[in-house]
């Protein structure tokens, strides 16, 4: 199945910095990369997401980016506020059907005001 | 987005005694649903792939007779953890997928 690494599982940036964190997956069937932000207790909100026939994706001030040659994607968050901090998990839907995703292990990132 | 609705948010139950979690998606039909368990600071472990009219696919490792899921219709897919036990306890969420995937809120478990 697929495998997905997640880098840095932590990372603390200054207000107004910005912040990037990477994934990489196995499978090159993956056709779905989103991203979720987990609140403490709360439900993953997926902030954005890409297919596989996009290099790049922008949403304000969040953007993704993937490199299918080298199978990996990244989310940038520009401007960082406080309330960006939260956990960033990536994930990639497998080359099979249903839909399942495969998660990264979860980036913690704290925004210092 | 696509709303999917899970309940109870928070249950405390003993030792020995079956808890339900219903996951309903509320304004779309969802013929698979996907269970997971969260620990603390970990990510989303899939226990199960609920397929409506038909049995769950489970994932490795986990026991399809204490975490039995049942997904009658097209809009609700409930998992119940039966003799709970203290190590149960977790963090457990739905999800559907509707374009996106999209969460129920999450159920705080805790066997006392």
């Amino acid at each position: 199945g697929e495998n997905v690494e997640q880098h840095p599982s932590t990372l603390s940036v200054q207000e107004g910095d910005s912040a990037v964190i990477k994934c990489t997956y196995s499978d090159s069937a993956s056709n779905y990369f989103p991203w979720y932000k987990q609140e403490l207790g709360k439900r993953p909100q997926l902030i954005i997401d890409i297919r596989s026939n996009v290099g790049e994706k922008k949403d304000q001030r969040i953007a993704v980016t993937l490199n299918k040659t080298a199978k990996h994607f990244s989310l940038h968050i520009t401007e960082t506020q406080p309330e960006d901090s939260a956990v960033y998990f990536c994930a990639a839907k497998g080359g099979s059907t249903l839909g399942r995703l495969y998660f990264g292990r979860g980036t913690q990132l704290t925004v210092w005001p | 987005g696509a709303v999917v609705s899970q309940h109870p948010s928070r249950v405390i139950c003993k030792s020995g005694t079956s808890v339900k979690i219903e996951c309903r998606s509320l304004d779309f039909q969802a013929t698979t649903m996907f269970w997971y368990r969260q620990f603390p600071k970990k990510s989303l472990m899939l226990m199960a792939t609920s397929n409506e009219g038909s049995k769950a696919t489970y994932e490795q490792g986990v026991e399809k007779d204490k975490f039995l899921i049942n997904h009658a219709s097209l809009t609700l897919s409930t998992l119940t953890v039966t003799s709970a036990h203290p190590e149960d306890s977790s963090f457990y969420i739905c999800s559907a997928r509707q374009g996106g995937t999209f969460f129920g809120q999450g159920t705080r478990l805790t066997v006392v």
